[in-house]
Order: C-alpha cells, then sequence, then structure tokens
C-alpha cells in the first residue's frame, strides 16, 4: 500500500534560514508526488508537483523540492524562511493515473521564530 | 489556476440535525470529486471518492448512511452529515481533480463543523 512519511512533527526555525522538510513515499513505480501548505483554519495550497523530468522542482514563495528515486524522498526546502511561512505542510502522493486521491503525509508545523 | 470553493465555511448545528456541506468547481468540470476529514493538528484523510452520476465510494471505515455524498452535476457534490454528533465535529475538505491526466488536486477552503 502507498504511505508517506513525514518524519518530523514540528520543526521551528529562525526567521532568515533555511528550511528543509523531509518526506518519504512507499509505492511501487514513481508517483505523483505534492507539497501542500495549510494555514491554521485554512484550505491546502499547493506549493509544488512532480510528475517526471528535472528532480528539482521549483515552486511559489520561493519553495523548491527535490525527488530523490534511491531515497524514496521528496524533501521540501527553502533557502531563507520569512515569518509568514509558518504553517503546516503537508506531503502528498498519488499513483501514476488519473482519478485517484491523494494520500497525505501526516504534516509538519513549521514555526519561525524572531 | 482552477478553483474550488466549499459553503459554509463555519456551521454550528445541535446534536441529531444533519448538515449539508457544498464543493463547487467554479472554473472546470470535475467529474471525480474528494472529501476528506481533517482533525485537529492531523492530517487528512481521504472519505469517500464522489463521481459524478454514480454512488460514491467509501474507504472504509466510513459509514456512508451517516456521511450523505451526492455528485449530481459536474460542478458540484454535496455531503450531507445526518444526525450528527458532537464526534462528527471536525474539518471538512473537498477537493477536486482538474482537467487533464495531470493528478493535481485543487481544494476548497474547508468547512468546519461542530456539533453542540
Amino acid at each position: 500500500a502507498q504511505s508517506v512519511t513525514q518524519p518530523d512533527i514540528h520543526i521551528t526555525v529562525s526567521e532568515g534560514a533555511s528550511l528543509e522538510l523531509r518526506c518519504n513515499y512507499s509505492y511501487g513505480a514513481t508517483p505523483y508526488l505534492f507539497w501542500y501548505v495549510q494555514s491554521p483554519g485554512q484550505g491546502l495550497q499547493l506549493l509544488l508537483k512532480y510528475f517526471s523530468g528535472d528532480t528539482l522542482v521549483q515552486g511559489i514563495k520561493g519553495f523548491e523540492a527535490e525527488f530523490k528515486r534511491s531515497q524514496s524522498s521528496f524533501n521540501l526546502r527553502k533557502p531563507s524562511v520569512h515569518w509568514s511561512d509558518a504553517a503546516e505542510y503537508f506531503c502528498a502522493v498519488a499513483p501514476n493515473q488519473a482519478g485517484t486521491a491523494l494520500i497525505f503525509g501526516k504534516g509538519t508545523t513549521l514555526s519561525v521564530s524572531s | 489556476g482552477a478553483v474550488v470553493s466549499q459553503h459554509p465555511s463555519w456551521v454550528i448545528c445541535k446534536s441529531g440535525t444533519s448538515v449539508k456541506i457544498e464543493c463547487r468547481s467554479l472554473d472546470f468540470q470535475a467529474t471525480t470529486m474528494f472529501w476528506y476529514r481533517q482533525f485537529p493538528k492531523q492530517s487528512l484523510m481521504l472519505m469517500a471518492t464522489s463521481n459524478e452520476g454514480s454512488k460514491a465510494t467509501y474507504e472504509q471505515g466510513v459509514e456512508k448512511d451517516k456521511f450523505l455524498i451526492n455528485h449530481a452535476s459536474l460542478t458540484l457534490s454535496t455531503l450531507t452529515v445526518t444526525s450528527a454528533h458532537p464526534e462528527d465535529s471536525s474539518f471538512y475538505i473537498c477537493s477536486a481533480r482538474g482537467q487533464g491526466n495531470t493528478g493535481e488536486l485543487f481544494f476548497g477552503e474547508g468547512s468546519r463543523l461542530t456539533v453542540l
């Protein structure tokens, strides 16, 4: 069965510092991979996605993620965190076909200290 | 990008009543919509897959008679929580697949249900 693991429940970084949120997936083939961000009481906003091609994916708000097949990972990075980045981040996976739902990791809460 | 809208955003109801939540794709047709439930500080759990013109497919453990899903048109799916109880209080989020075989889902803003 497919699964997504986000090992870090809560991360605190200083404003201006770099950020890396970890995501590992379990799936037989290369799935579609996504990172979403959720502010308190809000819906989800897509940060970036990977389907195929270049393994380094650029997203919105200065985020990027790198797909590493050998490690079954899709870690999210940002070189310099802003206070407004404090939110919940979800990694998600979908099988390489249409019509299926996403499977989400448990999320990582990002706090930004000044 | 594609827009998915949910209504209402917040709803408070008495125990035993039923509540309907609407999910609309505003600028595209969605043959498939998904309903998720999110408990505080937890991840999104898929409840059911809603297909236009057919019965919804429920995930294991989700009571189909309690969570009624109707997908009567290509732009609207509804989730009705019947005979709501306090344990049904949660954040309900719908999503719809955009056109084309991209796999991307677009999410509504979510509906927070509080059952007193």
